[in-house]
């Protein structure tokens, strides 16, 4: 079965760090996009970047860059997004999803990691 | 802003035809795309490369382009249609490819 698998939920405390991951399976990884948005409470999808593991060619919205960082393992299929300070603006619901091509839809999202930012 | 801009909220009666639109200031050399996100779900592709459905999609679904608006048709709307729905638009040349809509909250009177 195809699927994304991304852990439900972390707590952490302002100025923490955080690597949140993206487990894939059933498909080859590397022919693959993967996506990160993001959905703070109560509002619209936010486009943050995209990288693609075969040639971990990532790019971001500027919206995001210097903000986050997004990398992959090939070797365990995994997709990250990680801060290194995090604020309590943070909090939002992270969703990775996949692309086959960069302008391709996400015709497979994982089911969110909610991220709670909280002293 | 640089975000498509789409309706807040749509009503239709049950049986009735649902249109929401995105706009974007040129949709020429763009794709978009379409989703559906339920109440405590992650979204869902029901519309690719502005008319394409996905398989096993309900043929009440349907998209088309014109000018600098896109739009998502839903005939025969039922209550499970009841969702927020966002147009995505690619566009490789801008700073922000791949930016989703403002979202529009579609309701089932």
């Amino acid at each position: 079965e195809v699927q994304l698998v991304q852990p439900g939920a972390e707590v952490k405390k302002p100025g923490e760090s955080l690597k949140i991951s993206c487990k894939t399976s059933g498909y080859t990884f590397t022919n693959y996009w993967i996506a990160w948005v993001r959905q703070m409470p109560g509002k619209g999808l936010e486009w943050m970047g995209i990288i693609y593991p075969g040639f971990s060619d990532t790019r971001y919205s500027p919206s995001f860059q210097g903000q986050v960082t997004i990398s992959a393992d090939k070797s365990i299929s995994t997709a990250y997004l990680q801060w290194s300070t995090l604020k309590a603006s943070d909090t939002a619901m992270y969703y990775c999803a996949r692309h086959r091509l960069v302008s391709d839809p996400f015709d497979l999202w994982g089911q969110g990691t909610l991220v709670t930012v909280s002293s | 802003s640089y975000a498509p801009t789409q309706p807040p909220s749509v009503s239709v009666a049950p049986g009735e035809a649902a249109r929401i639109t995105c706009g974007v200031n040129n949709f020429a050399g763009r794709s978009v795309h379409w989703y559906q996100q339920r109440p405590g779900q992650a979204p869902v592709l029901v519309i690719y490369y502005d008319s394409e459905r996905p398989s096993g999609l309900p043929e009440r679904f349907s998209g088309s382009s014109s000018g600098n608006t896109a739009t998502l048709t839903i005939t025969r709307v039922e209550a499970g249609d009841e969702a927020d729905y966002y147009c995505q638009v690619w566009d490789s040349s801008s700073d922000h490819p791949g930016v989703f809509g403002t979202g529009t909250k579609v309701t089932v009177l």
